[in-house]
């Protein structure tokens, strides 16, 4: 069965430093990958998706993930944060059709 | 603007009553799906529609629940009966299938509340 982990349900960091976070996937198929993000009352909108390929993915907003199979992570990324990078994250994995989603991260940003 | 709407965005109801929510998917995405997301959680999968034909239904959709697609383009939620533990955010995404996986666009929800 497909499942998402996600470490760490807030994380925080200062403005210009490194975004990592953490996904943890499991699935019985070569997966497909997703990261979206969610701002305050809103829906959600697609950072980035692995489908095959190359296993590092770049999204919007300077974000990009990298698929490592041997460890089952899908891992977000971003060089320098923004104050506009504040919201909730969600890591998922699709099950053909739907989707399932882990229970998301907080990033917080410091000024 | 012409991505997927949903309406209404927030909804205050009473136990008991009955809501109804729609959406309006990208035009011409042929799957459309609904999913619930709970405060502090991701969205869980409800149920999902290929053209107007309601292929799969969790099993968190309960008999309160009912969802339409009856012309393959928009979508209708119905909650009978509701109860305060319906209280979260519908989220409503469409989709166009052209492979093995689909890439799901989501509308900017409906938070009902229910009293």
């Amino acid at each position: 069965a497909q499942s998402v982990t996600q470490l760490g349900s807030h994380v925080s960091v200062s403005e210009g430093a490194l975004v990592l976070l953490r996904c943890n996937y499991s699935s019985s198929v070569p997966p497909y990958l997703f990261w979206y993000v969610q701002y305050p009352n809103q829906g959600l909108q697609l950072l980035l998706k692995y489908t095959t390929g190359a296993t590092l993915v770049k999204g919007i907003n300077g974000f990009e993930a990298e698929f490592k199979k041997s460890e089952t992570s899908f891992h977000l990324t971003k060089p320098s944060a923004h104050m506009s990078d504040a919201a909730e994250y969600f890591c998922a994995v699709t099950f053909t059709p739907k989707i399932i989603f882990g229970s998301g991260t907080r990033l917080s940003i410091r000024p | 603007d012409t991505g997927v709407s949903q309406d209404p965005r927030h909804k205050i109801t009473k136990r008991g009553q009955n809501v109804t929510f729609r959406c309006d998917p990208i035009s011409e995405h042929n799957r459309l799906y609904w999913y619930r997301q709970t405060l502090g959680q991701g969205p869980e999968f409800l149920t999902y529609f290929q053209n107007e034909a309601q292929l799969e239904k969790s099993r968190l959709l309960s008999d309160r629940f009912s969802a339409e697609r009856p012309k393959g383009s928009f979508s209708t939620l119905e909650i009978q009966r509701t109860e305060q533990g319906d209280s979260a955010m519908y989220l409503c995404a469409s989709s166009l299938v052209q492979g093995p996986t689909d890439t799901q666009y989501f509308g900017p929800g409906t938070r009902l509340t229910v009293l």
